[in-house]
Protein backbone atom coordinates (compact mmCIF):
# COMPACT_ATOMS: atom_id res chain seq x y z
CA UNK A 1 0.00 0.00 0.00
CA UNK A 2 1.77 3.00 -1.37
CA UNK A 3 -0.76 5.62 0.77
CA UNK A 4 1.29 8.93 0.01
CA UNK A 5 4.05 8.89 -1.79
CA UNK A 6 6.45 12.53 -1.19
CA UNK A 7 9.13 12.78 -4.00
CA UNK A 8 12.16 13.90 -3.73
CA UNK A 9 13.32 12.93 -0.11
CA UNK A 10 15.95 15.55 -0.09
CA UNK A 11 16.77 18.41 -2.15
CA UNK A 12 19.07 21.24 -1.96
CA UNK A 13 18.39 24.19 -4.01
CA UNK A 14 20.50 27.90 -4.52
CA UNK A 15 18.53 31.02 -3.47
CA UNK A 16 16.24 31.82 -6.87
CA UNK A 17 15.81 28.59 -8.40
CA UNK A 18 12.03 27.22 -8.73
CA UNK A 19 11.36 23.52 -8.55
CA UNK A 20 8.27 21.41 -7.46
CA UNK A 21 7.92 18.82 -5.35
CA UNK A 22 5.53 15.86 -5.69
CA UNK A 23 2.76 14.42 -3.55
CA UNK A 24 0.33 11.40 -4.68
CA UNK A 25 -1.85 9.80 -3.00
CA UNK A 26 -3.66 6.16 -3.76
CA UNK A 27 -6.50 6.00 -1.39
CA UNK A 28 -8.61 8.47 -3.76
CA UNK A 29 -8.84 11.05 -0.63
CA UNK A 30 -10.47 14.36 -1.67
CA UNK A 31 -8.75 16.79 0.66
CA UNK A 32 -4.88 17.40 0.19
CA UNK A 33 -2.87 19.81 2.23
CA UNK A 34 1.08 20.73 2.02
CA UNK A 35 2.66 21.80 5.74
CA UNK A 36 6.40 23.00 6.68
CA UNK A 37 7.90 21.82 9.63
CA UNK A 38 10.52 24.43 11.77
CA UNK A 39 11.85 23.80 14.39
CA UNK A 40 9.74 24.77 17.39
CA UNK A 41 6.92 26.34 15.25
CA UNK A 42 5.11 22.53 14.59
CA UNK A 43 3.47 22.34 11.84
CA UNK A 44 2.46 25.13 9.42
CA UNK A 45 -0.23 24.75 6.01
CA UNK A 46 0.79 26.47 3.71
CA UNK A 47 -1.73 25.53 0.84
CA UNK A 48 -4.51 22.80 1.35
CA UNK A 49 -7.35 21.54 -1.84
CA UNK A 50 -10.69 19.84 -0.71
CA UNK A 51 -10.74 18.18 -4.43
CA UNK A 52 -9.56 18.55 -7.89
CA UNK A 53 -9.84 22.21 -9.43
CA UNK A 54 -10.09 23.86 -5.87
CA UNK A 55 -7.20 24.78 -4.01
CA UNK A 56 -6.80 27.34 -0.86
CA UNK A 57 -4.21 29.15 1.06
CA UNK A 58 -3.18 28.14 4.41
CA UNK A 59 -1.53 30.15 6.77
CA UNK A 60 2.05 30.66 4.71
CA UNK A 61 1.48 30.36 1.26
CA UNK A 62 3.65 33.39 0.39
CA UNK A 63 6.03 31.89 -2.38
CA UNK A 64 4.25 28.94 -2.84
CA UNK A 65 1.89 27.80 -5.78
CA UNK A 66 0.03 24.37 -5.83
CA UNK A 67 -2.52 22.98 -8.26
CA UNK A 68 -4.97 20.18 -8.49
CA UNK A 69 -5.67 19.09 -11.82
CA UNK A 70 -6.39 15.13 -10.34
CA UNK A 71 -7.69 13.41 -7.32
CA UNK A 72 -4.48 11.58 -7.02
CA UNK A 73 -1.53 14.54 -7.03
CA UNK A 74 -1.11 17.74 -5.47
CA UNK A 75 2.41 19.68 -6.36
CA UNK A 76 3.79 22.18 -4.68
CA UNK A 77 5.94 24.68 -6.92
CA UNK A 78 8.81 27.23 -5.22
CA UNK A 79 9.30 30.03 -7.57
CA UNK A 80 12.06 31.63 -6.27
CA UNK A 81 13.34 29.53 -3.42
CA UNK A 82 14.93 31.64 -0.60
CA UNK A 83 17.29 30.76 2.48
CA UNK A 84 13.72 30.96 4.69
CA UNK A 85 12.07 28.65 2.80
CA UNK A 86 14.67 26.05 4.19
CA UNK A 87 12.35 23.24 6.03
CA UNK A 88 11.12 19.85 5.78
CA UNK A 89 7.89 19.49 3.73
CA UNK A 90 5.13 17.34 4.74
CA UNK A 91 2.12 16.22 2.11
CA UNK A 92 -1.21 14.53 4.14
CA UNK A 93 -4.55 13.61 2.54
CA UNK A 94 -7.39 12.19 4.02
CA UNK A 95 -11.10 11.57 2.98
CA UNK A 96 -14.06 13.98 3.20
CA UNK A 97 -12.90 16.49 5.86
CA UNK A 98 -16.98 17.11 6.70
CA UNK A 99 -16.90 13.04 7.84
CA UNK A 100 -16.04 14.08 11.37
CA UNK A 101 -12.72 10.83 11.85
CA UNK A 102 -10.66 11.50 8.98
CA UNK A 103 -7.17 12.07 10.11
CA UNK A 104 -4.77 13.23 7.86
CA UNK A 105 -2.11 10.57 6.22
CA UNK A 106 1.11 12.07 5.71
CA UNK A 107 3.86 11.68 3.32
CA UNK A 108 7.50 10.99 4.93
CA UNK A 109 8.47 14.50 4.12
CA UNK A 110 10.92 16.21 1.59
CA UNK A 111 14.12 17.88 3.31
CA UNK A 112 14.33 21.32 1.65
CA UNK A 113 17.65 23.59 2.16
CA UNK A 114 18.19 26.44 0.47
CA UNK A 115 21.98 28.11 -0.14
CA UNK B 1 -9.27 32.42 13.53
CA UNK B 2 -8.57 28.48 15.08
CA UNK B 3 -5.83 28.64 17.42
CA UNK B 4 -4.34 24.96 18.84
CA UNK B 5 -1.36 25.87 21.75
CA UNK B 6 0.69 23.49 23.66
CA UNK B 7 2.20 25.46 26.18
CA UNK B 8 4.99 22.14 27.37
CA UNK B 9 7.83 22.15 25.02
CA UNK B 10 9.44 19.39 26.66
CA UNK B 11 8.32 16.58 29.15
CA UNK B 12 9.99 13.90 30.96
CA UNK B 13 8.15 11.08 32.57
CA UNK B 14 9.50 7.80 34.06
CA UNK B 15 8.85 4.14 32.21
CA UNK B 16 5.26 2.37 33.27
CA UNK B 17 4.45 6.06 34.39
CA UNK B 18 1.25 8.12 32.98
CA UNK B 19 1.84 11.19 31.80
CA UNK B 20 -0.35 13.95 30.53
CA UNK B 21 0.02 16.39 27.24
CA UNK B 22 -1.64 19.96 27.54
CA UNK B 23 -3.91 21.30 24.65
CA UNK B 24 -5.50 24.09 24.34
CA UNK B 25 -7.62 25.25 21.13
CA UNK B 26 -9.98 28.36 20.37
CA UNK B 27 -12.20 28.54 17.55
CA UNK B 28 -15.57 30.08 16.61
CA UNK B 29 -16.91 27.27 14.78
CA UNK B 30 -19.31 24.76 16.72
CA UNK B 31 -18.16 21.53 14.61
CA UNK B 32 -14.62 20.71 14.85
CA UNK B 33 -12.58 17.58 15.65
CA UNK B 34 -9.45 17.30 18.00
CA UNK B 35 -6.23 15.39 16.70
CA UNK B 36 -3.67 13.93 18.56
CA UNK B 37 0.09 13.00 16.31
CA UNK B 38 3.26 11.12 17.29
CA UNK B 39 6.23 11.83 15.71
CA UNK B 40 9.68 9.74 16.28
CA UNK B 41 13.00 10.83 15.71
CA UNK B 42 12.49 8.78 12.27
CA UNK B 43 9.98 11.50 11.31
CA UNK B 44 6.66 10.12 10.44
CA UNK B 45 3.94 11.09 11.09
CA UNK B 46 1.61 8.74 13.28
CA UNK B 47 -1.92 9.21 13.95
CA UNK B 48 -2.85 8.29 18.03
CA UNK B 49 -6.81 9.66 18.70
CA UNK B 50 -9.48 11.95 17.75
CA UNK B 51 -12.11 13.63 19.59
CA UNK B 52 -15.31 14.87 17.89
CA UNK B 53 -16.53 18.38 19.21
CA UNK B 54 -20.12 16.59 19.67
CA UNK B 55 -18.58 13.17 21.00
CA UNK B 56 -20.30 12.65 24.64
CA UNK B 57 -17.25 10.55 25.65
CA UNK B 58 -13.39 10.86 25.82
CA UNK B 59 -11.87 9.24 23.23
CA UNK B 60 -9.07 5.63 24.01
CA UNK B 61 -7.21 4.26 21.99
CA UNK B 62 -5.59 1.47 23.75
CA UNK B 63 -3.00 3.31 26.22
CA UNK B 64 -4.00 6.94 24.61
CA UNK B 65 -7.24 8.82 26.15
CA UNK B 66 -7.94 12.21 25.88
CA UNK B 67 -9.41 14.05 28.76
CA UNK B 68 -11.98 16.67 26.28
CA UNK B 69 -12.94 19.46 28.92
CA UNK B 70 -14.92 21.56 26.18
CA UNK B 71 -16.19 24.10 28.28
CA UNK B 72 -12.54 24.78 29.42
CA UNK B 73 -11.47 24.57 25.43
CA UNK B 74 -8.84 21.81 26.14
CA UNK B 75 -7.99 18.72 24.77
CA UNK B 76 -5.32 16.68 26.55
CA UNK B 77 -3.45 13.67 26.04
CA UNK B 78 -2.94 11.00 28.69
CA UNK B 79 -0.82 8.07 28.00
CA UNK B 80 -1.14 5.62 30.75
CA UNK B 81 1.96 2.92 31.83
CA UNK B 82 4.64 5.25 29.18
CA UNK B 83 7.59 2.93 27.29
CA UNK B 84 10.43 4.12 26.21
CA UNK B 85 9.15 4.37 22.52
CA UNK B 86 7.14 6.43 23.60
CA UNK B 87 9.52 9.14 23.57
CA UNK B 88 8.74 11.29 20.64
CA UNK B 89 7.27 14.92 20.10
CA UNK B 90 3.61 15.10 20.20
CA UNK B 91 1.42 17.52 18.16
CA UNK B 92 -2.49 19.00 19.14
CA UNK B 93 -4.51 19.69 15.74
CA UNK B 94 -7.76 21.12 14.93
CA UNK B 95 -9.83 20.98 12.20
CA UNK B 96 -13.03 22.62 11.55
CA UNK B 97 -15.89 19.88 9.96
CA UNK B 98 -18.50 22.67 8.54
CA UNK B 99 -16.58 25.21 6.36
CA UNK B 100 -12.80 25.29 5.35
CA UNK B 101 -11.95 21.72 6.99
CA UNK B 102 -7.97 23.18 7.42
CA UNK B 103 -6.07 21.35 9.93
CA UNK B 104 -3.98 22.89 11.80
CA UNK B 105 -1.15 22.43 14.60
CA UNK B 106 0.07 23.52 17.90
CA UNK B 107 3.94 23.78 18.39
CA UNK B 108 4.09 20.34 19.99
CA UNK B 109 5.57 18.85 22.97
CA UNK B 110 8.40 17.10 23.19
CA UNK B 111 8.58 13.63 25.60
CA UNK B 112 11.11 11.45 26.67
CA UNK B 113 10.72 8.77 28.37
CA UNK B 114 13.29 7.78 30.88
CA UNK B 115 14.07 4.19 31.73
Amino acid sequence: NAGVTQTPKFQVLKTGQSMTLQCAQDMNHEYMSWYRQDPGMGLRLIHYSVGAGITDQGEVPNGYNVSRSTTEDFPLRLLSAAPSQTSVYFCASSTEPGQGDSPLHFGNGTRLTVT
Amino acid sequence: AQKITQTQPGMFVQEKEAVTLDCTYDTSDPSYGLFWYKQPSSGEMIFLIYQGSYDQQNATEGRYSLNFQKARKSANLVISASQLGDSAMYFCAMRDLQSSYKLIFGSGTRLLVRP
